[in-house]
């Protein structure tokens, strides 16, 4: 089945900083989402991406979905504390397959000590 | 405009006892889908349902796990005879149509003893 591999796996930041992070798949997918997770609760969406080479922003994040529609990354400007969490990647092949959502592994956001 | 709301939110059982999982979805949603999450894992898809069909259960375990979501009431998740391998977090996400967001409830926390 399709598999998606975000990295990093955890990362650390430092208020100010830009952090980027990126999912990669071995299939092609139609729509790729980024959602951000934080602990107890369940995914809220940030960004939505349709078209192969799409780039998207909302608010200080930007989100590109790849040309080979097999990748994307995310990036986030000028770091605050309140961005911690984790984000994940979601891939969807069509709307014919229900909205079926394949959710990579996450990559963790941490304040630096 | 309420969210999609699971409960309970934790849920603790002993090896052998059933859990049952409700989801109501957000209002004017129709379509229902259930996904599990490891400790450390992204979320895996389990099964999609519209009011009285389930439509792709693939991602199901053929034994002890059904859902269910009656023409009146909430989304049913039911495992039986529950092990230690089911203890995840549960989400359940519902939209209006195929070509609406996916909205995420807070998960219920199975536990099991």
């Amino acid at each position: 089945g399709q598999q998606l591999n975000q990295s990093p796996q955890s990362m650390f930041i430092q208020e100010g900083e830009d952090v980027s992070m990126n999912c990669t798949s071995s299939s092609i997918f139609n729509t790729w989402l980024w959602y951000k997770q934080e602990p107890g609760e369940g995914p809220v969406l940030l960004i939505a991406l349709y078209k192969a080479g799409e780039l998207t922003s909302n608010g200080r994040l930007t989100a590109q979905f790849g040309i080979t529609r097999k990748d994307s990354f995310l990036n986030i400007s000028a770091s605050i504390p309140s961005d911690v969490g984790i984000y994940f990647c979601a891939g969807q092949l069509s709307e014919a397959a229900g909205n079926k959502l394949t959710f990579g592994g996450g990559t963790r956001v941490l304040v630096k000590p | 405009n309420a969210g999609v709301m699971q409960n309970p939110r934790h849920l603790v059982r002993r090896r052998g006892q059933e859990a049952r999982l409700r989801c109501s979805p957000m209002k004017g949603h129709s379509h229902v889908y259930w996904y599990r999450q490891l400790p450390e894992e992204g979320l895996k898809f389990m099964v999609y349902l519209q009011k009285e069909n389930i439509i792709d259960e693939s991602g199901m375990p053929k034994e002890r796990f059904s859902a269910e979501f009656p023409k009146e009431g909430p989304s049913i998740l039911r495992i039986q005879q529950v092990v230690r391998g089911d203890s995840a977090a549960y989400f359940c996400a519902s939209l209006g149509g195929l070509n609406e967001k996916l909205f995420f409830g807070s998960g219920t926390q199975l536990s099991v003893l």
